[in-house]
């Protein structure tokens, strides 16, 4: 059964801090990986990866896939309070369905 | 806005009502999906919409009945829910159904079965 799993469940951490998100995952026939920030309501787009060992980056956001060991990570330097959300990964696999972890809440203490 | 609107933002039902979603995007895509987001569970896909056709529906129970007039418009029908169907229920699109392409989510709709 395709499979998507984070962690940690949950993370708080001081504002400034360096936080790493973890995402691993069983599916058949990989297609590519996905992660959103979900604050309030609607998920926004983040990353899409497809190539192993390629790091896609946006300001203090960075992520990286690992096709070998089937996992990604999501890391956020010099945090801020407005990173305080849910962060969801997602894989998309051989029928072209996305398939959605239960996500990282990461907090952001002042 | 994300340039998909869901009406309304929060419901409350009974086990006995008829209601139903309505979802809007302005984005010119071409593939509509649901999803329910439960409290410590992952999206789950229920419906997807690709040009108008249905192409995926995820076992969902009857009681939700889908309709999609058109590639801007996604309703989702709700009649004799449980109290184990309240949830986040998501609405999203892309320019058409196929991993390659980014979902783009609306705000949801909450709903509360009594």
């Amino acid at each position: 059964e395709d499979k998507v799993v984070q962690s940690p469940l949950s993370l708080v951490v001081h504002e400034g801090d360096t936080v790493t998100l973890n995402c691993s995952y069983e599916v058949t026939n990989f297609r590519s990986l996905l992660w959103y920030k979900q604050e309030k309501k609607a998920p926004t787009f983040l990353f899409m990866l497809t190539s192993s060992g390629i790091e896609k980056k946006s300001g203090r956001l960075s992520s990286i896939l690992d096709k070998k060991e089937l996992f990604s990570i999501l890391n956020i330097t010099a945090t801020q309070t407005g990173d305080s959300a849910v962060y969801l990964c997602a894989v998309v696999f051989g029928n072209e369905k996305l398939t959605f972890g239960t996500g990282t809440r990461l907090t952001i203490i002042p | 806005e994300t340039g998909v609107t869901q009406t309304p933002r929060h419901l409350v039902m009974g086990m006995t009502n008829k209601k139903s979603l309505k979802c809007e995007q302005h984005l010119g895509h071409n593939a509509m999906y649901w999803y329910k987001q439960s409290a410590k569970k992952p999206l789950e896909l229920m419906f997807v919409y690709n040009f108008k056709e249905q192409t995926e529906n995820n076992s969902v129970p009857s009681r939700f009945s889908p309709e999609c007039p058109n590639s801007s418009h996604l309703f989702l029908h709700l009649h004799t829910l449980q109290p184990e169907d309240s949830a986040l229920y998501l609405c999203a699109s892309s320019p058409q159904f196929s991993g390659a392409n980014v979902l783009t989510f609306g705000a949801g709709s909450r709903l509360t079965v009594l």
